[in-house]
């Protein structure tokens, strides 16, 4: 099946620092992925589409300064969260879906998830 | 916009036995309905799903069934292994362009030997 990798799988940072977080398709074209946040022992929030050539489509309450997109090819997206804070530690989950096809396609193939603590 | 709800949050059932986990959704305009597992520390893996145009899926011991007039869908999971010892979640996909994936809350599913 379609794979998804993240970079770095963890990442530790002190508070102000900026990171960034990567999301590739390893073996399909990705015109759309998808950013969640999940805290422990909660759901998946999602945070914003991302899409090919255009801007990210943020979800209501989600600051678009604080959590940049970039979606520069048809394999990678990239998260950066700017000048980070202990709140922000969570679990970032990306997505992508298969439309390398004629077919509409449904299915949405999940990375591992990158581990943002905070200090 | 589209709201997901799942119960129960945590179920616990003998080794053998099967296991129901039960999600309902808010926009009539859905059309997709996944099933994830997430294993401690991992991504979502996607298990099953169902398109609205089908009442009943099945993989294995694994089912899936929805009523569109309802709004509701359901998880059975059949002779349970320790194996399935999990968090599930159930998600809806609203609109046509089956683009975004709403989540439910999640069910930690554990399996008693």
């Amino acid at each position: 099946g379609a794979v998804v990798s993240q970079h770095p799988s963890w990442v530790i940072c002190k508070s102000g620092t900026s990171v960034k977080i990567e999301c590739r398709s390893l073996d399909f074209q990705a015109t759309t992925m998808f950013w969640y946040r999940q805290f422990p022992k909660q759901s998946l929030m999602l945070m914003a589409t991302s899409n090919e050539g255009s801007k990210a489509t943020y979800e209501q309450g989600v600051e678009k300064d604080k959590f940049l997109i970039n979606h520069a090819s048809l394999t990678l997206s990239t998260l950066t969260v700017t000048s980070a804070h202990p709140e922000d530690s969570s679990f970032y989950i990306c997505s992508a879906r298969d439309q390398g096809g004629l077919a509409i396609t449904y299915e949405q193939y999940f990375g591992p998830g990158t581990r943002l603590t905070v200090t | 916009g589209e709201n997901v709800e799942q119960h129960p949050s945590t179920l616990s059932v003998q080794e053998g036995d099967s296991a129901v986990i039960k999600c309902t959704y808010s926009d009539s305009a859905s059309n997709y309905f996944p099933w994830y597992k997430q294993e401690l520390g991992k991504g979502p893996q996607l298990i099953i799903d169902i398109r609205s145009n089908v009442g009943e899926k099945k993989d294995q011991r694994i089912a899936v069934t929805l009523n569109k007039t309802a709004k509701h869908f359901s998880l059975h999971i059949t002779e349970t292994q320790p194996e399935d010892s999990a968090v599930y979640f159930c998600a809806a996909s609203p609109g046509s362009s089956a683009s975004k994936i709403i989540f439910g809350s999640g069910t930690r599913l554990s399996i008693r030997p």
